[in-house]
C-alpha cells in the first residue's frame, strides 16, 4: 500500500539556520515525490518533484529535497531559513503502478508545521 | 495566469441539505482532480477527470458523494444529505494532462464545508 510518513508535527528554527523537513515514503516502485506548501487561508502551492535522475532536487524559494532510495526519503531543505518561510509542508508520492499511469491520484503526509523565528 | 478557483470558499450548511462545490481549472488543464482535507491531516484523494470522463471514483466515500465535469472544464462536487462528518476543506487540483511525464496539479484555495 502506498503511504507518506512526516514524522514530525511541528519543526522550529532560527532564521538564518538550515531546515530540514522529513518525509519518507512506501510505494511498490520508483516513486514520484512531490512537495507542497500551504501558507493560512491559502491554497496548497506546488515547490518542487522528484521523478528520476539526480537525487538532489531544486525547487521554488531556495528549496531542496533528496531522494533517498535506500532509506525511502524525501526529505525537504533549505541551507538558510526566513521567517516568511513558516508554513505548513506536505510531502507527496504518485505510484507509478497505480492503474499504470503518470497521472492519478496523490498520497500525502499529514503535514509538518515549519516555523522560523527571528 | 489565473489559477485554479473554487466557490464558494466557506459553506455552512444544516445537516440534511445538498451542497454543490465549483472548481474552475487552470484554462488548458486536461486533468481535474478532487481531495478532502480534515482537519490536522493531509489531503485525501477523491476523484479525478481527464476531459469530461470520470477516470477514477474510488475515493469518493460512499454514494451522497459524486462529481461531474460535462463540458470537460468546470467541475461540480455535490454531497447528498449533508452529514456533520462532510465538514472538512474541499480541494481542487487541476494539471495539464500529459502522460510523458508525472503531472504536476496545482491546487486552488479550497472550500471550507462546515454542517451544523
Amino acid at each position: 500500500a502506498q503511504s507518506v510518513a512526516q514524522p514530525e508535527d511541528q519543526v522550529n528554527v532560527a532564521e538564518g539556520n538550515p531546515l530540514t523537513v522529513k518525509c519518507t515514503y512506501s510505494v511498490s516502485g520508483n516513486p514520484y515525490l512531490f512537495w507542497y506548501v500551504q501558507y493560512p487561508n491559502r491554497g496548497l502551492q506546488f515547490l518542487l518533484k522528484y521523478i528520476t535522475g539526480d537525487n538532489l532536487v531544486k525547487g521554488s524559494y531556495g528549496f531542496e529535497a533528496e531522494f533517498n532510495k535506500s532509506q525511502t526519503s524525501f526529505h525537504l531543505k533549505k541551507p538558510s531559513a526566513l521567517v516568511s518561510d513558516s508554513a505548513l509542508y506536505f510531502c507527496a508520492v504518485r505510484d507509478p503502478a497505480d492503474r499504470g499511469s503518470t497521472l492519478g491520484r496523490l498520497y500525502f503526509g499529514r503535514g509538518t508545521q515549519l516555523t522560523v523565528w527571528p | 495566469g489565473a489559477g485554479v478557483s473554487q466557490s464558494p470558499r466557506y459553506k455552512v450548511t444544516k445537516r440534511g441539505q445538498d451542497v454543490a462545490l465549483r472548481c474552475d481549472p487552470i484554462s488548458g488543464h486536461v486533468s481535474l482532480y478532487w481531495y478532502r482535507q480534515a482537519l490536522g491531516q493531509g489531503p485525501e484523494f477523491l476523484t479525478y477527470f481527464n476531459y469530461e470522463a470520470q477516470q477514477d471514483k474510488s475515493g469518493l466515500p460512499n454514494d451522497r458523494f459524486s462529481a461531474e465535469r460535462p463540458e470537460g472544464s468546470i467541475s461540480t462536487l455535490t454531497i447528498q444529505r449533508t452529514e456533520q462528518r462532510d465538514s472538512a476543506m474541499y480541494r481542487c487540483a487541476s494539471s495539464l494532462g500529459t502522460e510523458r511525464s508525472p503531472d504536476t496539479q496545482y491546487f486552488g484555495p479550497g472550500t471550507r464545508l462546515t454542517v451544523l
